[in-house]
């Protein structure tokens, strides 16, 4: 069964460290990739998104993410967090086989930074 | 604009009885998903509407779930005869037939089974 995994269910960090977030995946089809961000008492948002060409893609809020099609892997990436990235990341992925955007989600990463 | 609805925010209810969760999507979204998240856990697909095409009802877990959608806008969420393990986090989205990829959740609805 196609499924998703991330690696750290929290992470604590302080202000401007950096931030690598694991996500992997198992299907060995073609796939979108997608990260969505979920702040405190707000609807989940997308934050980035991968669907074909350079596989380091860029999203809002200064956040990047890498698609490693050999290692089925999605990580998030963040040079130097803010207080305000504290929240829950998803990493989901969508097999295109289903000719829609059916979103297989991963358990999620509670991130806290602390100023 | 106003963004994806969902009713009531939250609901309590004892085991055996029937819900009814309400979404109201982007005016103009074609296309409504629901999701369940239980504590801990990613996000469950549940069921898809795309327009008036057959609905993709792959995600439900029994037979007790159905989902309706009326007008190719508002979506009904049933679960009958609740149980203490149907109690999660009910999330609707929706998205527009040119960018379908990006999906908008609304705020949830969460059910707790006594």
């Amino acid at each position: 069964a196609q499924s998703v995994s991330q690696h750290n269910h929290h992470v604590i960090l302080s202000e401007a460290a950096s931030l690598e977030l694991g996500c992997n995946y198992s299907y060995g089809g073609t796939v979108n990739l997608f990260w969505y961000v979920q702040y405190p008492g707000q609807h989940l948002q997308l934050l980035l998104k991968y669907f074909s060409g350079d596989p380091l893609v860029k999203g809002i809020k200064g956040f990047e993410a890498e698609f490693i099609k050999s290692k089925f892997s999605f990580n998030l990436r963040k040079p130097s967090v803010q207080w305000s990235d504290t929240a829950e990341y998803f990493c989901a992925v969508s097999p295109l086989s289903g000719g829609y955007n059916k979103l297989i989600f991963g358990a999620g990463t509670r991130l806290a930074v602390h100023p | 604009g106003a963004g994806v609805s969902q009713s009531p925010s939250n609901k309590v209810t004892e085991k055996g009885k029937d819900v009814e969760l309400r979404c109201d999507p982007i005016s103009g979204h074609t296309a409504l998903y629901w999701y369940r998240q239980r504590l801990g856990q990613g996000l469950e697909f549940l069921i898809y509407f795309q327009g008036n095409s057959a609905p993709d009802k792959s995600g439900l877990p029994s037979d007790r779930f159905s989902a309706e959608r009326t007008g190719g806008s508002v979506s009904t969420l049933t679960i009958q005869r609740t149980q203490q393990e149907d109690s999660a986090v009910y999330l609707c989205a929706s998205s527009s037939t040119d960018k379908s990829y990006e999906q908008y959740f609304g705020p949830g609805t969460r059910l707790t089974v006594t």
